[in-house]
């Protein structure tokens, strides 16, 4: 299959640093998204990365090791608005093969 | 005024009826799509569209049925809704280029079937 494995729930502190980690079926793959979406909204865009190494976007980074089926998501200078469940999205060959992961569900918390 | 937009916002209803879901686009993307997500499961593919003349079924389509009447308006029907059809629906789009496009989302219709 093209099971996406992310953690189901992390919990991190105002002002730190959190690392969302996400693993992915290598075969047929093109690249990997990252969505965010709060609580009963719609995901929106973050990143997508389809070449190994680190994309840096303001307080969000991303990281893919395509060898590895690995990507994360660095959250830097967390904020409470960034509590939210953050989506791992694997994008493979064919007309459309978007596979989502079930989300990691970020608590951000004083 | 937002790019995506999805009618109704919230809706209940009962086993047996007939619903539609609709969606517009002010983006000029061909491709639409219609998800349903459920509390632990992701985001699940039930219909997309690639044009107007292209209709593909997704994932869990059983069930369901959809329109592309205009590159902008694509709606999703359940022509018999059941209980287990009760979910947060969102339509999408995306441009051209295949599935390296993200994909922009409408704000969800809130579907509960008694």
């Amino acid at each position: 299959g093209q099971n996406i494995d992310q953690p189901t729930e992390m919990t991190a502190t105002e002002g730190a640093i959190v690392q969302i980690n996400c693993t992915y079926q290598t075969s047929g793959f093109n690249g990997l998204f990252w969505y965010q979406q709060h609580a009963g909204e719609a995901p929106t865009f973050l990143s997508y990365n389809v070449l190994d190494g680190l994309e840096e976007k303001g307080r969000f980074s991303s990281f893919l090791s395509r060898s590895k089926g690995y990507s994360y998501l660095l959250l830097k200078e967390l904020q409470m608005k960034d509590s939210a469940s953050y989506l791992c999205v694997r994008s493979g060959a064919g007309s459309y093969q978007l596979t989502f992961g079930k989300g990691t569900k970020l608590s951000v918390i004083p | 005024d937002a790019d995506v937009t999805q009618t109704p916002r919230n809706r209940i209803t009962k086993t047996g009826k007939r619903i539609m879901l609709e969606c517009s686009q002010t983006k000029g993307h061909d491709r639409m799509y219609w998800y349903r997500q459920d509390p632990g499961l992701g985001l699940r593919l039930i219909y997309y569209s690639f044009d107007v003349k292209d209709i593909n079924k997704g994932e869990i389509s059983d069930g369901y049925s959809v329109s592309r009447q205009a590159q902008a308006k694509f709606s999703l029907s359940l022509e018999s809704a059941i209980p287990n059809q009760t979910a947060l629906y969102f339509c999408a789009t995306s441009g051209a280029g295949g599935s390296n496009q993200p994909q922009h989302f409408g704000d969800g219709t809130r579907l509960s079937i008694l």
